[in-house]
């Protein structure tokens, strides 16, 4: 069974921009959450869908925001970026046979300039 | 203050030592996952516990939560370099709809296993 995978691996972007990215988790699975993961605050919880319904966020500007499709792909969003939101982004996926374990994908890398 | 704190922060060991690495909650955890990751790639896997007392092994990797499930800990045997890595515990605080989804992580334990 194919693992969770999220896309791009790496993105750089300009402050102000905005950036969208991409989960795809195990099959089967219908949660999925977003992760930071930084130096300096380690890992922090972003937001958690399942069934295209945003169940739990976490303490993050509104500028981050996220939807989940009727597939189970989520995908976040993070509009006017600022330099300190340059980051490791994982997600992961839960809620198939096995249970309430989370799988984690290999993270996106963004990085603001 | 850290929810979750984990330690050592860094733990560097000879191959073939034994090692042991905690965390502790102030809150009653609800599930309890230990996590690998190599430095910028996601996380790996290894264990969840769920009930007080509750023992799971797998190979050399040994993580116990204890009675009143405010502590766990990660045990490893005879480490070898592949062992090397951060360990981060990760656990659901709080019951019900407030954990939907959410791990709360530790800061990590980076292992360096000298051969």
């Amino acid at each position: 069974k194919a693992g969770v995978t999220q896309t791009p691996r790496y993105l750089i972007k300009t402050r102000g921009q905005q950036v969208t990215l991409s989960c795809s988790p195990i099959s089967g699975h219908r949660s999925v959450s977003w992760y930071q993961q930084t130096p300096g605050q380690g890992l922090q919880f972003l937001f958690e869908y399942f069934s295209e319904t945003q169940r739990n966020k976490g303490n993050f500007p509104g500028r981050f925001s996220g939807r989940q499709f009727s597939n189970s792909r989520s995908e976040m969003n993070v509009s006017t970026l600022e330099l300190g939101d340059s980051a490791l982004y994982l997600c992961a996926s839960s809620g198939g046979q096995g249970g309430y374990e989370q799988y984690f994908g290999p993270g996106t890398r963004l990085t603001v300039t | 203050s850290q929810e979750l704190e984990q330690s050592p922060q860094s733990l560097i060991v000879q191959e073939g030592k034994n090692l042991t690495i905690n965390c502790t909650s102030s809150k009653t955890l609800y599930g309890l996952y230990w996590y690998k990751q190599k430095y910028g790639e996601g996380l790996i896997f290894l264990m969840m516990l769920q009930k007080g007392g509750e023992e799971k092994s797998h190979e050399k990797i040994t993580a116990k939560l204890d009675e009143k499930k405010q502590q766990s800990s990660l045990h490893i045997t005879a480490s070898q370099p592949s062992h090397a890595g951060i360990y981060l515990c990760g656990a659901e605080i709080g019951a019900g709809g407030t954990s939907y989804g959410k791990l709360t992580f530790g800061q990590g334990t980076i292992l360096t296993v000298h051969p």
